[in-house]
Formats: structure tokens, C-alpha cells, sequence
């Protein structure tokens, strides 16, 4: 299986918005609302901000929000910080009970 | 506070078979709101799915991965396993080991913080 395709990075400054797309098939991100977006600071273990497309865990800001269209999915974040400055990838479960995760996309705080 | 831990060898040779653990505390392995995973991440690379077991043995494979990769579990240990044949420079990565939510949401809410295997001779 393929990864998920992402842009390989993106950029804002601070208190803008940024999105970053997640793009599948008809077989993963457009089969089901189960995917989820993670953060990963250098050298850190990833952190899931958003599952099942949209929703939050308990402790993450509300500045990040996800969608999902057709076959991609999306991560904005809202009210850029410095400290949003991180690798982000996304994830689906797929129609032949499998995980697969984005190439990833790092953001940069200019 | 549960957490996972992963343990084995940092260096394998090619054409070996490696094996992790990831032992789970402050929690149970049994719960059945839970699934337990693994993933790698190749240095400078993105993350990859291995695979995922359920505390009755059900496992789930990466079909890239399948034909190479073992997962099991034990309970009476808090634990769960992989195994990984055949290893080459390409299996070079950070394993973590994490807790992946059940009840098919199918993400990881809780990671333990790798451990760099290195294939070389």
C-alpha cells in the first residue's frame, strides 16, 4: 500500500492559518471517517491532535480543526504559534483493516 | 498513568530476525477498549504502520510488510512483541510501540518513545 499523499511542508507566520491536505483513494480516506492527524516535534514521540476526521482529544487547542472531502482530508491550524512548529502527519484505517499514515509535512513558523 | 516501553537489541545484522517487546504499565493489556501497535520511522523518513494486535492474539499486518513480520502478545506479562525477519539496511528505523484506540476509531492516542534499531553488519 501506498502512503497517504501531503505536501511536503507549508509555512506561515504567526496568527495566520495554515491547511494541510491529506489525499487518498476511494479504498482509505474516502471509505470511512476514520482518520487522524498527528504532531510530532523533533525527537519527540507524535501526539494525535484530531481522530475521525474531526475531532479533538482532550488538552488539544481548539485552533486545530479537520475536514474531510471526497477522498482528502484536511488540517487547519488556526492562529498560528511558534510552537505549532512541527512534523504533521496524517493517518486512515482502510477498507482492508490497515493503517496507513502521509508522507508527512512540516510546518514552519516564520 | 499507563505507559509503554520498548526493549531488544539496538544492532542486527542483515539477514536476521529482529525482535522487540513493548511492555505496558499502569494499565492493563487486557482492556478491551484497546489495541496495541507498532510503527517505525526511518531516520529523516516518515512514520510507517508494522502492524496491530488485540489481547486475544488478533493481528493486523502491513501488506508491504506481512510476509516478514510477527506480532504477539502475553498477557500474564503486560506484554506484546515483534518480530521482523530478514531485516536489511532498509529496516534501519525508530520501532515505538503505542496503544491504539479500539471500537474501530483506529488511531494512537498513547506512544512509548522508541528505540533506534540499526541493521549493519
Amino acid at each position: 500500500q501506498s502512503a497517504l499523499t501531503q505536501p511536503p511542508s507549508v509555512s506561515g507566520s504567526p496568527g495566520q492559518s495554515v491547511t494541510i491536505s491529506c489525499t487518498g483513494t476511494s479504498s482509505d480516506v474516502g471509505s470511512h471517517n476514520r482518520v487522524s492527524w498527528y504532531q510530532q516535534p523533533p525527537g519527540t514521540a507524535p501526539k494525535v491532535m484530531i481522530y475521525d476526521v474531526s475531532n479533538r482529544p482532550s488538552g488539544v487547542p481548539d485552533r486545530f480543526s479537520g475536514s474531510k472531502s471526497d477522498n482528502t482530508a484536511s488540517l487547519t491550524i488556526s492562529g498560528l504559534q511558534a510552537e505549532d512548529e512541527a512534523d504533521y502527519y496524517c493517518s486512515s484505517h482502510t477498507s482492508s483493516d490497515t493503517l496507513m499514515f502521509g508522507g508527512g509535512t512540516k510546518l514552519t513558523v516564520l | 498513568q499507563l505507559q509503554l516501553q520498548e526493549s531488544g537489541p539496538g544492532l542486527v545484522k542483515p539477514s536476521e530476525t529482529l525482535s522487540l517487546t513493548c511492555t505496558v504499565s499502569g494499565g492493563s493489556i487486557s482492556n478491551t477498549n484497546y489495541y496495541w501497535g507498532w510503527i517505525r520511522q526511518p531516520p529523516g523518513k516518515g512514520l510507517e504502520w508494522i502492524g496491530t494486535i488485540y489481547y486475544n492474539g488478533k493481528t493486523y499486518y502491513n501488506p508491504s510488510l506481512k510476509s516478514r513480520v510477527t506480532i504477539s502478545v502475553d498477557t500474564s506479562k503486560s506484554q506484546f512483541s515483534l518480530k521482523l525477519s530478514s531485516v536489511t539496511a532498509t529496516d534501519t528505523a525508530v520501532y515505538s510501540c503505542a496503544r491504539q484506540v479500539g471500537w474501530g476509531h483506529w488511531y494512537f492516542d498513547l506512544w512509548g518513545r522508541g528505540t533506534l534499531v540499526t541493521v549493519s553488519s
